[in-house]
């Protein structure tokens, strides 16, 4: 069974700074890995998406990464912002059926961007 | 823009009342999912759906039931609504994954059920 786990749970930084954020999964038969936002009471953005083949995906200031042999992945925030501040998910897809995928999601690190 | 609705926001049932949550896309999307989300426990798919009047049991489905009539529209029932199931639901939607597509899941905004 495909477990995925984001670590830290909570992170606090200073306007500016350089966001990391860890995400592993046990099971490197996916499809694919996203990442998400999360803002408080509301429900999930996806920010990028990392097709299986590839071994990161860049957007702005974000840029993540895949290394699905360790079954890892990073997402970067540079120069973070006050606005940043939410939670991160990690979700990786894989297909169940010829025409559905399925989303294991981990448990999010939630960011506090201090202005 | 791709757009998913959830019929309530919030929402305060007493147990043993039958409670439906009703999601709705725009996109035509072929797959649909309810997920519930609960402190530290993350994001749990209850159900999901790659057709009309197609179904399939997620990781928890115990309590609850769905349907789906018309593509558009996702529906979660819960039979006979209990204290545990107070949770955020979450309502989204994808198109099969075809070659090199993104096959994105968009989420609806949620609704925080509260059973009294």
């Amino acid at each position: 069974k495909q477990e995925v786990t984001q670590i830290p749970a909570a992170l606090s930084v200073p306007e500016g700074e350089n966001l990391v954020l860890n995400c592993s999964f046990t099971d490197s038969a996916i499809y694919n890995l996203q990442w998400f936002r999360q803002d408080p009471g509301k429900g999930l953005t996806s920010l990028l998406l990392i097709q299986s083949s590839q071994r990161e995906q860049t957007s702005g200031r974000l840029n993540a990464s895949l290394d699905k042999s360790s079954g890892r992945s990073t997402l970067y925030i540079a120069a973070s912002q006050p606005g940043d501040s939410a939670t991160y998910l990690c979700a990786v897809s894989y297909v169940i059926k010829a025409a559905g995928n399925k989303l294991t999601f981990g448990g999010g690190t939630r960011v506090l961007v201090k202005p | 823009d791709v757009k998913v609705t959830q019929s309530s926001r919030y929402l305060v049932k007493r147990t043993g009342e039958k409670v439906f949550l009703e999601c709705v896309q725009d996109m035509d999307h072929e797959n649909m999912f309810w997920y519930r989300q609960d402190p530290g426990l993350g994001l749990r798919l209850i159900y999901f759906s790659y057709d009309v009047k197609m179904k399939e049991k997620g990781d928890i489905p115990e309590g609850y039931s769905v349907s789906r009539e018309k593509k558009e529209r996702f529906s979660l029932i819960l039979e006979s609504a209990s204290t545990n199931q107070t949770s955020m639901y979450l309502c989204a939607s994808s198109s099969f994954p075809r070659g090199n597509s993104t096959d994105t899941q968009y989420f609806g905004p949620g609704t925080r059920l509260t059973v009294l």
